[in-house]
């Protein structure tokens, strides 16, 4: 089956620093892939659609001067979060729609962000 | 904005008995997934639904499209320890966007 991947897997920083976080999908081209945040016990809330080759698209509430997507090519997509701060801490998922197979996605295994 | 709302938030059972989840919305759906999520790992598809009504089987795992497309249910059948989780329900509410449940905790006791 189709496969997400995340790096890094876990990473933890300072306050006011910068972390960027890459999604791949590794065996398919992904035209698409979404950007999701889950805070302990919680869903995964959307943040932002990526789309290659142009400006991603954010949901409500989402700061997109904080939360930096670039979608620069079919396999990859990376989120930055910048200036980081504790209340940045979060589960950060990715997911890849499979440009051959209509909506399905499929989902990376995540990157766990502490900022200290 | 949307929403999916899925009860019970929480299951405890016994290793062996079948379990019921659904999942609500006040909107129509016309896409209805299930996932489940282990902890610190990403969530993993289990059934999709694509028409009202449709009932679908995935091993012990069966869901339903509700007629009115505002709710799906998941069976699991003869539950074991590995079916401990987080389940989701998830649907497509535009052709671009997936939005998720509020998600089950499923707890089984050998």
């Amino acid at each position: 089956g189709a496969v997400v991947s995340q790096h890094p897997s876990r990473v933890i920083c300072k306050s006011g620093t910068s972390v960027k976080i890459e999604c791949r999908s590794l065996d398919f081209q992904a035209t698409t892939m979404f950007w999701y945040r889950q805070f302990p016990k919680k869903s995964l809330m959307l943040m932002a659609t990526s789309n290659e080759g142009s400006k991603a698209t954010y949901e409500q509430g989402v700061e997109k001067d904080k939360f930096l997507i670039n979608h620069a090519s079919l396999t990859l997509s990376t989120l930055t979060v910048t200036s980081a701060h504790p209340e940045d801490s979060s589960f950060y998922i990715c997911s890849a729609r499979d440009r051959g197979s209509g909506h399905t996605q499929y989902f990376g295994p995540g990157t766990r962000l502490t900022v200290l | 904005g949307q929403q999916l709302n899925q009860s019970p938030q929480s299951m405890f059972i016994q290793e062996g008995e079948d379990v019921s989840m659904n999942c609500t919305s006040s909107s129509i759906f016309n896409t209805w997934l299930w996932y489940k999520q282990d902890p610190g790992e990403g969530p993993v598809l289990l059934i999709a639904l694509y028409k009202a009504g449709e009932l679908t089987s995935n091993g012990r795992l069966t869901a339903q499209f509700g007629i009115t497309r505002k709710d799906s249910f998941l069976n699991i059948s003869a539950s074991i320890p590995s079916d401990v989780g987080i389940y989701f329900c998830a649907g497509f509410y535009s052709t671009n966007k997936l939005i998720f449940g509020t998600g089950t905790l499923l707890a089984v006791q050998p």
